[in-house]
C-alpha cells in the first residue's frame, strides 16, 4: 500500500498547548501538504512543503520535512479549541502534480477550552 | 461564493438504486477528481480529469461512471448501488500550473445505502 501513515491516531490538549502530528510516507516526493478536515465538512489544505525545503511556516503552523527519513510533522503552537478536527497528510503519488494525492490515515486533534 | 460545490451533500437510497452526485469548480483549475472516505477516515481517489480528459481511474468497479461535460463540472453516476457504496464522497479540484498546489475540497455527500 502506498498509504501514509500518521501519528498519533489521536490527540487531546488544552487550548494554548502545542500540538505535533507526525506522517511518514513510502515512496519519493517532490512535495508533501497537510490537510485539516472538520467534522462533517471537506478538507481544507492547510500547507504545502517541497523536497527540497526542511521547513516551512504559516501563522501558527509549523512544518518539517526529513526526505531521508520520508517523515514529516506538523505543529500547530498555541491552539485553539477551534483547531480541533482531523489533520491529514498528503503526498502526490508518482512524485509529481497533484493529480493522486495519496493521504494519510490522518490525526484526529482535540483542543480542550 | 463557494469554490467546489457538490450535491447532494446527504443522499440516502436504496440497494440497487442508480444515483448520482454533481460537482462544479468556480477557479478555473484543469484537474477534478473524486475521493471516497470509508467510515475510518481512510480518503482514496477515485477518479482524476484534466480538462474533461480521464487520467486517474482506480480499481474503481465499472458500476462508478464519472462524467466531465466541461473542465468546471465532474460528476458521479453510480449503478446498481450496494452496502459497501456507503461512504462520504468528496469532489476536489486544482491547477498546477508552474509548480504543485494544493487540491480544494467540496463538502462531500455522504451516500447511505439501505
Amino acid at each position: 500500500s502506498q498509504q501514509g501513515e500518521e501519528d498519533p491516531q489521536a490527540l487531546s490538549i488544552q487550548e494554548g498547548e502545542n500540538a505535533t502530528m507526525n506522517c511518514s510516507y513510502k515512496t519519493s516526493i517532490n512535495n508533501l501538504q497537510w490537510y485539516r478536515q472538520n467534522s462533517g465538512r471537506g478538507l481544507v489544505h492547510l500547507i504545502l512543503i517541497r523536497s527540497n525545503e526542511r521547513e516551512k511556516h504559516s501563522g501558527r503552523l509549523r512544518v518539517t520535512l526529513d526526505t531521508s527519513k520520508k517523515s514529516s510533522s506538523l505543529l500547530i503552537t498555541a491552539s485553539r479549541a477551534a483547531d480541533t478536527a482531523s489533520y491529514f497528510c498528503a503526498t502526490p503519488w508518482g512524485g509529481g502534480a497533484t493529480n493522486k494525492l495519496i493521504f494519510g490515515t490522518g490525526t484526529l486533534l482535540a483542543v480542550q477550552p | 461564493d463557494t469554490a467546489v460545490s457538490q450535491t447532494p451533500k446527504y443522499l440516502v437510497t436504496q440497494m440497487g438504486n442508480d444515483k448520482s452526485i454533481k460537482c462544479e469548480q468556480n477557479l478555473g483549475h484543469d484537474t477534478m477528481y473524486w475521493y471516497k472516505q470509508d467510515s475510518k477516515k481512510f480518503l482514496k481517489i477515485m477518479f482524476s480529469y484534466n480538462n474533461k480528459e480521464l487520467i486517474i481511474n482506480e480499481t474503481v468497479p465499472n458500476r462508478f461512471s464519472p462524467k466531465s461535460p466541461d473542465k468546471a463540472h465532474l460528476n458521479l453516476h453510480i449503478n446498481s448501488l450496494e452496502l459497501g457504496d456507503s461512504a462520504v464522497y468528496f469532489c476536489a479540484s486544482s491547477q498546477e500550473g508552474s509548480g504543485p498546489v494544493g487540491a480544494f475540497f467540496g463538502q462531500g455527500t455522504r451516500l447511505t445505502v439501505v
